[in-house]
C-alpha cells in the first residue's frame, strides 16, 4: 500500500492569497511529481524532483513553485492565487531508480478553487 | 515527440459487458506501457504495466498486451462491474529521449458501468 498524503483535500480561497499545498510520502522515494488535472481529466506535469535540493519544471508552464528540502516532503506554493489556478493538483512519488519501468504512486489530490 | 492516444469517452456499459479501451502510442525505441485508474474522488493508481514487446499485464481481471507491430496497448476486461466505474489512463515512459523517465499520459477515458 502506497503512503502518500496531500493536504488539504479541498481549498477555497480568494484571489491574491498565498497558498501552499502539502505533499508527503513515507516510502523513502527519491523522485516526486506535481500534476495539474483539468476538468476534462487531462493530466499535466508541472514540477518534478529527483531528490533533495532538486526541482525541475514539467511540460506545462506553471506560476507555482516547489521546494525539496527533505526527501519525504514536496510542497507546492502559489504566491498569488488567481481564478485560472482553479484545478485539481495531484502529487506522486516513485523510486526513481527503475528508470523506464518506474511506477508512480499518487496522493488523493487537492481540489483548489480560487474565487 | 512521444505521445499516447486513447479512445475518447465517456464509455457506458451494462454490468457484465465486455470492455475494450483502445490505446496507441508513438515513441522512439520500446517504451514501457502502463494503465492507471482513477476512481471518483481519488488519485491515480497503477492498474497494470508491460515493459517489453508481447508482455501481457494483468490485474483485477483487466488485461493489456504490448503489441509492438501495431504500437498498441489496449485494455480489456471480460465482465465489468459497477465498481469498475472510473477514469482510465494509458501512459508510457520512453526508453530514450528527454523525458527524464517521466510518464506521458493519454487524455483519459471515463467508464460508467450501469447495474
Amino acid at each position: 500500500e502506497a503512503d502518500i498524503y496531500q493536504t488539504p483535500r479541498y481549498l477555497v480561497i480568494g484571489t491574491g492569497k498565498k497558498i501552499t499545498l502539502e505533499c508527503s510520502q513515507t516510502m523513502g522515494h527519491d523522485k516526486m511529481y506535481w500534476y495539474q488535472q483539468d476538468p476534462g481529466m487531462e493530466l499535466h506535469l508541472i514540477h518534478y524532483s529527483y531528490g533533495v535540493n532538486s526541482t525541475e519544471k514539467g511540460d506545462l508552464s506553471s506560476e507555482s513553485t516547489v521546494s525539496r528540502i527533505r526527501t519525504e516532503h514536496f510542497p507546492l506554493t502559489l504566491e498569488s492565487a488567481r481564478p485560472s489556478h482553479t484545478s485539481q493538483y495531484l502529487c506522486a512519488s516513485s523510486e526513481g531508480l527503475a528508470g523506464v519501468t518506474d511506477t508512480q504512486y499518487f496522493g488523493p489530490g487537492t481540489r483548489l478553487t480560487v474565487l | 515527440g512521444d505521445s499516447v492516444t486513447q479512445m475518447e469517452g465517456p464509455v457506458t456499459l451494462s454490468e457484465e459487458a465486455f470492455l475494450t479501451i483502445n490505446c496507441t502510442y508513438t515513441a522512439t525505441g520500446y517504451p514501457s506501457l502502463f494503465w492507471y485508474v482513477q476512481y471518483p474522488g481519488e488519485g491515480l493508481q497503477l492498474l497494470l504495466k508491460a515493459t517489453k514487446a508481447d508482455d501481457k499485464g494483468s490485474n483485477k481481471g483487466f488485461e493489456a498486451t504490448y503489441r509492438k507491430e501495431t504500437t498498441s496497448f489496449h485494455l480489456e476486461k471480460g465482465s465489468v462491474q459497477v465498481s469498475d466505474s472510473a477514469v482510465y489512463f494509458c501512459a508510457l515512459i520512453p526508453r530514450y529521449g528527454g523525458s527524464q523517465g517521466n510518464l506521458i499520459f493519454g487524455k483519459g477515458t471515463k467508464l460508467s458501468v450501469k447495474p
